[in-house]
């Protein structure tokens, strides 16, 4: 198994353009999520679903989208950058069993905006 | 946004000396807390994990010890060694399909 895969690694845009950041697991999760991980600021949820075509916000979702058609992909979208999403962005996936969740994250998606 | 308020924000230990770490939690529906391990330019990966009807869990050099009552939990490193420098994050979750909420990270650095 591969896991939980992320492209590009690193991105550079300018202030105002668009992207689409690419997630993929192929362990059959049903639970997939996005984090920005910020200096000091730990892990933050910006969106997540549970089952394809189920989504829902997390902690900062302003400026993202995303949709879940099928299990394995969960891209994460980038309407107009900002500076301010300059950031460190991992997609995690997880199952829950018995009452109890392992996330598994993916290499982490480095965006740089100008 | 339930939070988990974690710290100290950076520890600095001897090799061979103890790491601590300790995480605060408010939500009493949390019912799973679990490490998470990241080195630099990785992403996070589980490192052990406790349920509240333990009060303590060992594996191998990493113990998490749990206070239901305070709503606190700690994760304690013995013998620490430099391979163990990395960002550690404590988490919550509750049942059913609610997100992991994390701690804001505490950044180890294990010197010789």
């Amino acid at each position: 198994n591969a896991g939980v895969t992320q492209t590009p690694k690193f991105q550079v845009l300018k202030t105002g353009q668009s992207m689409t950041l690419q997630c993929a697991q192929d362990m059959n999760h049903e639970y997939m999520s996005w984090y920005r991980q910020d200096p000091g600021m730990g892990l933050r949820l910006i969106h997540y679903s549970v089952g394809a075509g189920i989504t829902d916000q997390g902690e900062v979702p302003n400026g993202y989208n995303v949709s879940r058609s099928t299990t394995e992909d969960f891209p994460l979208r980038l309407l107009s950058a900002a500076p301010s999403q300059t950031s460190v962005y991992f997609c995690a996936s997880s199952y829950q069993r018995e009452g109890q969740e392992t996330q598994y994250f993916g290499p982490g998606t480095r965006l740089l905006v100008l | 946004q339930q939070q988990v308020k974690q710290s100290p924000q950076s520890l600095i230990v001897q090799k061979g000396g103890i790491s601590i770490i300790n995480c605060a939690y408010e939500n009493t529906a949390f019912d799973y807390f679990p490490w998470y391990q990241q080195f630099p330019g990785k992403g996070p990966a589980l490192l052990i994990a406790i349920r509240p009807d333990v009060s303590e869990k060992k594996e191998g050099r990493f113990t998490i010890s749990f206070n239901k009552s305070a709503k606190q939990f700690s994760l304690h490193i013995m013998d620490s060694q430099p391979g163990d420098s990395a960002t550690y994050f404590c988490a919550g979750v509750g049942a059913g399909n609610t997100p992991l909420v994390f701690g804001k990270g505490t950044r180890l650095s294990v010197i010789a």
